[in-house]
């Protein structure tokens, strides 16, 4: 069984922090995405990295894959409460299953 | 990107009864899968549905409690049988997945057993 474990688990911050989210794995991915979900919706694509050591930029959020494509971090600059949410990372294979860290529930306060 | 319609969005259903959830997509998809989520936590996978032949179902969950149809391409129905207050959670499809592929979601159809 592939395991991502993802950390923190729970994170509160004031608005205009600066913050990292990890999610780590003993197992190689082709590819690692993140999501972020809303209470009541299914979890949205943020991106997708699939390149080791590969770094992409959305605004505010920056990924990073590890050189190995175990690891991945999600930083994001100048928190706002816009950012609030459940953030997932999954890891997929070649065997097209996909395998969702634990979550980091984010709450940025005004 | 697929938009996938996902009913009923929420239910609140007696113990013992069963609730059947419907994943409509927009478009032919290969591959869909059912997932269960408790809130604020992370996916698990109950299975994948399969077009035209039977669901492959996870370590955990068994065919009896979670029936799984899949008629065609763009469509998906899980049963989730004789409810207990365990079964109480969020109920999420997905379609898509795969090497470099994002997986789309439905918004997930939130389910209370009194």
């Amino acid at each position: 069984t592939q395991l991502l474990e993802q950390s923190p688990q729970f994170l509160s911050i004031q608005e205009g922090e600066n913050l990292t989210v990890y999610c780590n794995s003993s197992s190689v991915f082709s590819s690692l995405q993140w999501y972020r979900q809303e209470p009541g919706e299914g979890p949205v694509l943020l991106v997708t990295v699939v390149t080791g050591g590969e770094v992409k930029k959305l605004k505010r959020l920056t990924f990073q894959f590890g050189d190995a494509r175990k690891d991945s971090s999600l930083h994001i600059t100048a928190a706002q409460p816009g950012d609030t949410g459940l953030y997932l990372c999954a890891g997929h294979t070649n065997a097209g299953k996909s395998t969702f860290g634990d979550g980091t529930t984010l709450t940025v306060k005004p | 990107s697929a938009v996938i319609s996902q009913k009923p969005s929420r239910d609140i259903c007696q113990r013992g009864t069963s609730l059947t959830i419907q994943c409509q997509v927009d478009s032919q998809v290969t591959m869909m899968f059912w997932y269960r989520q408790q809130p604020g936590q992370s996916l698990t996978l109950i299975a994948t549905a399969n077009q035209g032949s039977e669901a492959t179902y996870e370590s955990g969950f068994v065919i009896d409690k979670f029936p799984i149809s899949r008629p065609n391409l763009t469509f998906s129905t899980l049963t989730v049988s004789n409810l207990s207050p365990e079964d109480s959670s969020i109920y999420l499809c997905s379609v898509g997945g795969g090497t470099a592929q994002p997986q789309h979601f439905g918004d997930g159809t939130r389910l209370s057993i009194l």
